[in-house]
């Protein structure tokens, strides 16, 4: 099975910085990687499809790239509600469909 | 709107079983693919099982095959997973999610349920 990884697995970063988290596929997965965002005590919300088409009505402060194994989520400036554990999951054509392991993220 | 609701979970003992259901509206139920997905308590997210978007493809993570089973209704426009020989790790929030495309098995997941929790102890 292809296992998906994900660095950081947690950072503290102030409002308005630049914030990266990185996702890595064992194996190449064209471009079939979601990012999803999870704030504390709430449901799984879809950010980012085909590793970089934003999800309708999310902010475009979120932007993603790569393909391949390796795949990038960006906030371009972190605002206080983007507080929140973000997955990354694959969802090629050979399940599982996995997620990793999450990055936390919160406010400095 | 569209949203999905489950049902069913609870306090079950080891050995036991347990259905959940998964009610859909404001979509046509019939030509999506929907997931099962669990969390358990403070960890992450994690894949449980899928059913295509006609009932003909299942599939599901090597933690739980034999054991659940997913299904679905499409004229009552409801999902299942029937859980079986229950064990302490499973318990777990469990969600149902929507694929994102019509009628096709591998897409993100667009819509998810508020979740339902279960909970394995004797």
């Amino acid at each position: 099975d292809i296992q998906m990884t994900q660095s950081p697995s947690s950072l503290s970063a102030s409002v308005g910085d630049r914030v990266t988290i990185t996702c890595r596929a064992s194996q190449g997965i064209s471009n079939y990687l979601a990012w999803y965002q999870q704030k504390p005590g709430k449901v799984p919300k879809l950010l980012i499809y085909a590793a970089s088409t934003l999800q309708s009505g999310v902010p475009s402060r979120f932007s993603g790239s790569g393909s391949g194994t390796d795949f990038t989520l960006t906030i371009s400036s972190l605002q206080p509600e983007d507080v929140a554990t973000y997955y990354c999951q694959k969802y090629n054509s050979a399940p599982p469909f996995t997620f990793g392991p999450g990055t936390k993220v919160d406010i400095k | 709107q569209v949203q999905l609701v489950e049902s069913g979970g609870g306090v079950v003992q080891p050995g036991g079983s347990l259905r959940l259901s998964c009610a859909a509206s404001g979509f046509t139920f019939s030509s999506y693919g929907m997931h099962w997905v669990r969390q358990a308590p403070g960890k992450g997210l994690e894949w449980v099982a899928f059913i295509r978007y006609d009932g003909s493809n299942k599939y599901y993570a090597d933690s739980v095959k034999g054991r659940f089973t997913i299904s679905r209704d499409n004229s009552k426009n409801t999902l299942y997973l029937q859980m079986n020989s229950l064990r302490a790790e499973d318990t777990a929030v469990y969600y149902c999610a929507k694929t994102a495309a019509a009628g096709t098995s591998y897409d993100a997941f667009d819509i998810w349920g508020q979740g339902t929790m279960v909970t394995v102890s004797s």
